[in-house]
């Protein structure tokens, strides 16, 4: 069964970057969304956004546009997230998940199912 | 933004009775080909959520009949709820609901513990 597999642990200094990877043990992501989520320590999740390759697009939420790049290789098989300019507040898990990404005729995405989840990374942020 | 209210925070269930979350979105999540786009992960402690219900009532496969969602009422596609029947101790954890229109968003979670 296909299961999404996270690059390791980081720690990481303020203002610097990090790139997490999340590849597929097998196949590729196909005409799934890949969603990233973060759970900052003794909190909630947090959607941070979303690339739906078919598409060719990628998706932020509000707080994480301008800070936050989602990417996928072009085999489609491994997907990165790079946070830029790291704050204390980014320290958290992240979680890539495969999931439903779908169109409408008004250019409207919904996002839903997410049925495969990373095993999570966890990125520190401190000085 | 699309917000949404989950309650309780905090939910203690004898074994073997029934649990209820609600979900409650601030605008419709009844959208485009008839769907509501709510769905409800577990997280069970130092695990990775899980999927539970997607679409509002679909239960995803593998994921057991006692786990059950839907609309509650109130104004259409802004009231959920997600009922747990026969809860036992591998129901512990952490339940969200999630809104998928454009820019998707997590409640803030109701963690269920056992009496």
């Amino acid at each position: 069964q296909l299961q999404l597999v996270q690059s390791g642990a980081e720690v990481k200094k303020p203002g610097s970057s990090v790139k997490v990877s999340c590849r597929a043990s097998e196949g590729t992501f196909s005409n799934n969304a890949i969603s990233w989520v973060r759970q900052a320590p003794g909190q909630g999740l947090e959607w941070v956004g979303a690339i739906i390759p078919i598409y060719g697009t990628t998706h932020y939420a509000r707080k994480f546009r301008g800070s936050v790049t989602i990417t996928t290789d072009r085999p489609r098989t491994v997907a990165y997230m790079e946070v830029s300019s790291l704050k204390s507040e980014d320290t958290a898990v992240y979680y890539c998940a495969r999931g439903k990404g779908q169109r409408d005729g008004n250019n409207d995405y919904f996002f839903y199912d997410l049925n495969i989840w990373g095993q999570g990374t966890t990125v520190i942020v401190s000085s | 933004d699309v917000a949404l209210t989950q309650s309780p925070l905090s939910l203690f269930v004898t074994p073997g009775e029934t649990a209820s979350i609600s979900c409650r979105s601030n605008q419709s999540l009844l959208f485009t080909y008839g769907h509501n786009y709510l769905d409800w992960y577990l997280q069970k402690p130092g695990q990775s959520p899980q999927r539970l219900i997607y679409l509002a009532s679909r239960r995803a496969s593998g994921v057991p009949e006692k786990f059950t969602g839907g609309e509650s009422g109130g104004e259409t596609g802004t009231e959920f709820t997600l009922t747990i029947s026969r809860v036992e101790a591998e129901d512990v954890g952490v339940y969200y609901c999630m809104q998928g229109l454009q820019i998707p968003s997590f409640g803030r979670g109701t963690k269920l513990q056992i009496k």
